[in-house]
């Protein structure tokens, strides 16, 4: 089934200690990006990458790291959270041509105390 | 810079009452797509249709139809004879080349309440 898979899905966590939030898309897609949403402001880009070993900033990067060592694979991590970056965290992936559909995963909640 | 507007932040309709959700899109590019996409209560997203800036044809999908009109920048989205199961959070997306890169910008979303 093509799919993409983050986990976890549920994190509680606390101020400052480091965490990574895994996605994996098994449909040999180029482009992957991680969205956080947030109640009023929808989604926002955080980061993406249009291929292995090229990741760019989206509109909201600060305090976040990515990496895109394998085309299926694309880990969130959060160096030091704060509690600012408690959301609804998606990742989505597509073919890399401009204008196709996002498949998105089923989205980790995260909570920073 | 890209911008994409849902001015209407929640609606309720009652069921079988048609309702018609706004988009309203800025950008200087000749060439871009246009996207909704559906979030039920379940909270995954789900894409509903794509448009391209030069396919200003209407698009209908059973209950589902879209209008893009270039001259005022919107890609409104309307549900005749809603039903309960149409109650979700609808997303409009606008996604342009940036310095070659795809730009994906998604407005704040429409919550939709169906009334039975």
């Amino acid at each position: 089934e093509a799919q993409v898979t983050q986990n976890p899905r549920y994190l509680i966590t606390v101020t400052g200690k480091k965490l990574t939030v895994t996605c994996s898309q098994n449909m040999n897609h180029e482009y992957m990006s991680w969205y956080r949403q947030d109640p009023g402001l929808g989604l926002r880009q955080i980061y993406y990458s249009m291929n292995v070993e090229v990741t760019d900033k989206g509109d909201v990067p600060e305090g976040y790291k990515v990496s895109r060592k394998e085309k299926r694979n694309f880990p969130l991590i959060l160096e030091s959270p704060s509690p600012n970056q408690t959301s609804l965290y998606f990742c989505a992936s597509s073919f890399g041509t401009p204008g196709n559909e996002q498949f998105f995963g089923p989205g980790t909640r995260l909570t920073v105390l | 810079a890209q911008k994409v507007t849902q001015a209407q932040t929640e609606i309720s309709v009652v069921e079988k009452e048609d309702v018609t959700l706004d988009c309203v899109y800025e950008t200087r590019d000749t060439t871009y797509y246009l996207f909704w996409y559906k979030q039920p209560p379940s909270g995954e997203l789900v894409f509903l249709i794509r448009r391209n800036s030069f396919d200003e044809q209407n698009e209908i999908s059973g209950r589902y139809s879209w209008n893009f009109q270039k001259s005022t920048s919107s890609f409104n989205f309307t549900i005749t004879a809603s039903q309960v199961v149409d109650s979700a959070v609808y997303f409009c997306a606008l996604s342009v080349l940036d310095f070659g890169n795809e730009k994906l910008t998604f407005g704040t979303g429409t919550r939709l309440t169906i009334i039975p």
